[in-house]
């Protein structure tokens, strides 16, 4: 059973800091890896999508990585923002059974930065 | 916003109570989701329904009951919950049910059984 860990759960940083977050699988086959975002009480907005051939996928101020060997990605943002204040989560897709292809979701990322 | 929208956005129910909750897509989709997101766990796959049949039903207790009466609406029927069915109720929709199809969420519905 596919499983999804995100480190650290919690993360306060100083306005203009540089940061990473970290996500691990369990298992490596995956079709693609994708990450969210969820500001409270609300749905998720996707915001970076990479496939299991890619190694990374860019967008603005933020950088994901993959490697899928190790079970790993990294979600790295850039010079953050006040309103990039919110749950980051990673989700794999997998396959799941009678042509099925499921995500899985780790517990989420809290980024909280600081003016 | 994101194409899919939920209602209501916040349901307050007695255990004794039967509610719906709605999901419409108006991306054109063709594959509809329900997911339930409690405090403190990952989002957990509930329900998957393509072309309006259902493909997945990932062990829910019959208390929640789907329907998919087209492809651009999906419902969750409500009945007899227990408190910790309490959670955020999120719908999304995608092209298709294949690995390469990206899936797009809906604001939610937040529940809290009584």
């Amino acid at each position: 059973k596919q499983e999804v860990t995100q480190i650290p759960a919690a993360l306060s940083v100083p306005e203009g800091e540089n940061l990473v977050l970290n996500c691990s699988f369990t298992d490596s086959a995956i079709y693609n890896l994708q990450w969210f975002r969820q500001d409270p009480g609300k749905g998720l907005t996707s915001l970076l999508l990479i496939q299991s051939s890619q190694r990374e996928q860019t967008s603005g101020r933020l950088n994901a990585s993959l490697d899928k060997s190790s079970g790993r990605s990294t979600l790295y943002i850039a010079a953050s923002q006040p309103g990039d204040s919110a749950t980051y989560l990673c989700a794999v897709r997998s396959y799941s059974g009678a042509g099925s292809y499921q995500l899985t979701f780790g517990k989420g990322t809290k980024l909280s930065v600081i003016p | 916003e994101t194409g899919v929208t939920q209602t209501p956005r916040h349901l307050v129910m007695g255990m004794t109570n039967k509610k719906s909750l709605k999901c419409e897509q108006h991306l054109g989709h063709n594959a509809m989701y329900w997911y339930k997101q409690s405090a403190k766990k990952p989002l957990e796959l509930m329900f998957v329904y393509s072309l309006e049949e259902r493909v997945e039903n990932n062990s829910v207790p019959s208390r929640f009951s789907p329907e998919c009466p087209n492809s651009s609406h999906l419902f969750l029927h409500l009945h007899t919950l227990q408190p910790e069915d309490s959670a955020l109720y999120l719908c999304a929709s995608s092209q298709g049910t294949g690995p390469g199809n990206e899936q797009f969420f809906g604001p939610g519905t937040r529940l809290t059984v009584l």
